[in-house]
């Protein structure tokens, strides 16, 4: 167990619908980073916020926004979904003077139909 | 922009044997982060090892460590005495030391089978 927490395991959603995933960090990390991981594209970065601030963005879609919170959780809302969007969100955080390491959530399952 | 790449889509390996899972990469900066992660079949991912490009000194944990060679832009990592629990999908991947770059670029994975 990382001690990064997502909800929920699983989506199954259609499209054109909306919908917001959840990440915890472990405690005393700042930085909350989100990856798709799919089949035809792999793992790949979309989007990093440390201590509430937007740090980095990735091949993230225009469809797609994230935000982290005061209490440091952070939601990452996908909209206007496709079939394309079905795959495996992961949210990993870093904590100040070890942000090379990444620990990873358990990951957000969506399949959109 | 930086790219990783893993060679082998497959490897297989009998328990207790050891067997080595390739990484090389592509980048023009001098100090960067290497990370094996790992990915079984529950879909979670665990980090297994990382290394630092500053350091000459190979990293090892337990039964698994990494041949880093930074000329070569090679990183594999070996995995002795292996078990059944090993089976999984490996990642390599790739971390910039220069702020505001944090993010992991990985490659596309190594499916590792291990028979008993």
């Amino acid at each position: 167990d990382s001690g990064v927490t997502q909800t929920p395991k699983h989506l199954i959603t259609a499209t054109g619908q909306r919908v917001t995933l959840r990440c915890s960090p472990r405690s005393g990390d700042l930085s909350v980073y989100w990856y798709q991981q799919s089949l035809d594209q792999g793992l790949q970065f979309l989007i990093h916020y440390y201590n509430g601030e937007e740090r980095a963005k990735g091949n993230i879609l225009e469809r797609f926004s994230a935000q982290q919170f005061p209490d440091l959780h952070s939601e990452l809302n996908l909209s206007s979904l496709e079939l394309g969007d079905s795959a495996l969100y992961f949210c990993a955080s870093s904590r100040p003077g070890y942000t090379d390491t990444q620990y990873f959530g358990p990951g957000t399952r969506l399949t959109v139909l | 922009a930086q790219t990783v790449t893993q060679s082998q889509p497959e490897m297989s390996v009998q328990e207790a044997e050891t067997v080595t899972l390739s990484c090389t990469y592509d980048t023009s900066e001098s100090d960067y982060y290497l990370f094996w992660y790992k990915q079984p079949p529950s879909r979670q991912m665990i980090l297994v090892i990382r290394q630092e490009a500053y350091k000459q000194q190979n990293a090892t944990e337990n039964r698994f460590s990494v041949n880093f060679q930074k000329a070569a832009k090679s990183f594999s990592l070996k995995i002795s005495d292996s078990q059944l629990g090993d089976a999984a999908m490996y990642f390599c991947a790739y971390r910039s030391a220069q702020g505001g770059s944090e993010k992991l670029v990985f490659g596309k994975g190594t499916k590792l089978t291990v028979n008993p």
